[in-house]
């Protein structure tokens, strides 16, 4: 177990909505990274928050965009939903930018 | 852009046999890690190799990095059915601390 806990875990909304998910990171961790892995990929880079700043982002629309609170806590929000958002989110978590990243479980997001 | 090409993507084999999988790129990277995902769960790291020609070993698996520093392998001695799962690699770029570029994965089933 890594200590960095994502919710929910599974999640269906309809197309056009919004969806917020969260990250609880490992305690002490300043760094938290959101990925996009679609079914049967390898994970895709959306951003990284850095002492609550965004520091880095992906080819992502500016649809998806993020919080990290003073607790390191953070959050995914994405905005106007597609077919194609259905994914796994995972959301890594580090003590500074290039050490070692832990990973959460992930929720599983599908849009109808 | 900077890309991962993973190979193969699907590997399927007995118990005992012995398997690469190969992760290449024409670009340079300054770590690369190799991680192993269950289903529904996040990734979770197995190796990090930082210096060119660098062999790192763990336990049946053997990881390379490239002397270039754009490619990496890894080789499992004896495939058990416990190693079944996706493993994935992934590229840290120069002063991208933290935002990993990851390859498409290889799915591997270790028959008993």
């Amino acid at each position: 177990e890594t200590g960095v806990t994502q919710s929910p875990t599974h999640l269906i909304k309809t197309r056009g909505q919004q969806v917020t998910l969260r990250c609880s990171s490992q305690s002490g961790h300043n760094t938290v990274s959101w990925y996009q892995q679609a079914l049967g990929q390898g994970p895709q880079f959306i951003f990284q928050y850095y002492r609550e700043e965004e520091n880095g982002r992906g080819n992502f629309p500016p649809r998806f965009s993020g919080l990290q609170f003073p607790n390191y806590s953070s959050e995914l929000n994405v905005n106007a939903l597609e077919l194609d958002d259905s994914a796994l989110y995972l959301c890594a978590s580090s003590l500074v930018m290039n050490t070692e990243a832990f990973f959460g479980q992930g929720t599983r997001l599908t849009v109808v | 852009t900077q890309l991962l090409e993973q190979s193969p993507q699907f590997l399927s084999i007995q118990e005992g046999e012995n398997l690469t999988v190969y992760c290449n790129s024409s670009s340079v990277f300054s770590s690369l890690q190799w991680y192993r995902q269950e289903p529904g769960e996040g990734p979770v790291l197995l190796v990090t190799v930082v210096t060119g020609g660098e062999v790192k070993k763990l336990k049946r698996l053997t990881f390379q990095f490239g002397d270039a520093r754009k490619d990496s392998s890894l080789h499992i001695t004896a495939a058990q059915p416990g190693d079944t799962g996706l493993y994935l690699c992934a590229g840290e770029g120069y002063n991208q601390g933290g935002k990993l570029i990851f390859g498409q994965g290889t799915e591997l089933s270790v028959k008993p």
